[in-house]
């Protein structure tokens, strides 16, 4: 059975911090990995992920997968009051279309 | 439409009754998907839609829920007897691709519509 495990679950730190979230996983036939942000409502999509050691970038954000030891991380400098949300971690198996979810990890950004 | 448009945004529903929830998709997004999340829990899978072709369900938790998608767009999820366990936030998602044999890419990706909670009183 497909599986996702991110840390930490929650996650309190004070603006202009930097944070690394974390996101392991176990799929059979591993196509994607996927980051998303959750505020209170719609996830919105941050990164796809599909080859080892290729990081991805948009702004403060960023995202790389280690497809050999199976995890991905997502990295938030500078952070903001804004990127206080949820963020989903989900990957998709060969052969299949669905997303299977980890837990999410809570940021908080104090001011 | 702009976005993927669920309604309604809340419902309450009373223990035993059966409700309809209603997804609208990006306009020409093949792929349709309903998750189910529950408080403080990542979304699961409950089915997928390939234009009107429903061919994955083996998410839904029982026989009680039924999805359709009669003419390739609009999706409605159904939950017949409500039971207090179906409490949840129920979001629809939809992508542009329909296949799943090319390596993935844009086209792969899942947009979510903002969501139905569910409470079953």
């Amino acid at each position: 059975e497909d599986k996702v495990v991110q840390s930490p679950l929650s996650l309190v730190v004070h603006e202009g911090d930097t944070v690394t979230l974390n996101c392991s996983y176990e799929v059979t036939n591993f196509r994607s990995l996927l980051w998303y942000k959750q505020e209170k409502k719609a996830p919105t999509f941050l990164f796809m992920l599909t080859s080892s050691g290729i990081e991805k970038k948009s702004g403060r954000l960023s995202s790389i997968l280690d497809k050999k030891e199976l995890f991905s991380i997502l990295n938030i400098t500078a952070t903001q009051t804004g990127d206080s949300a949820v963020y989903l971690c989900a990957v998709v198996g060969q052969g299949a279309q669905k997303l299977v979810f980890g837990q999410g990890t809570r940021l908080t950004i104090n001011p | 439409g702009a976005g993927v448009s669920q309604s309604p945004r809340y419902k309450v529903a009373k223990r035993g009754q059966d409700v309809a929830l209603r997804c609208d998709p990006i306009s020409g997004h093949v792929s349709l998907f309903w998750y189910q999340q529950a408080l403080g829990q990542g979304p699961e899978f409950l089915t997928y839609f390939q234009n009107e072709a429903q061919l994955d369900k083996s998410g839904l938790p029982s026989d009680r829920f039924f999805a359709e998608r009669p003419e390739g767009s609009v999706s409605t999820l159904k939950i017949q007897r409500t039971q207090q366990e179906d409490s949840a936030v129920y979001l629809c998602a939809s992508s542009l691709s329909g296949t799943s044999g090319q390596r993935p890419g844009a086209k792969n990706i899942q947009y979510f519509g903002a969501g139905t909670r569910l409470s079953v009183l």
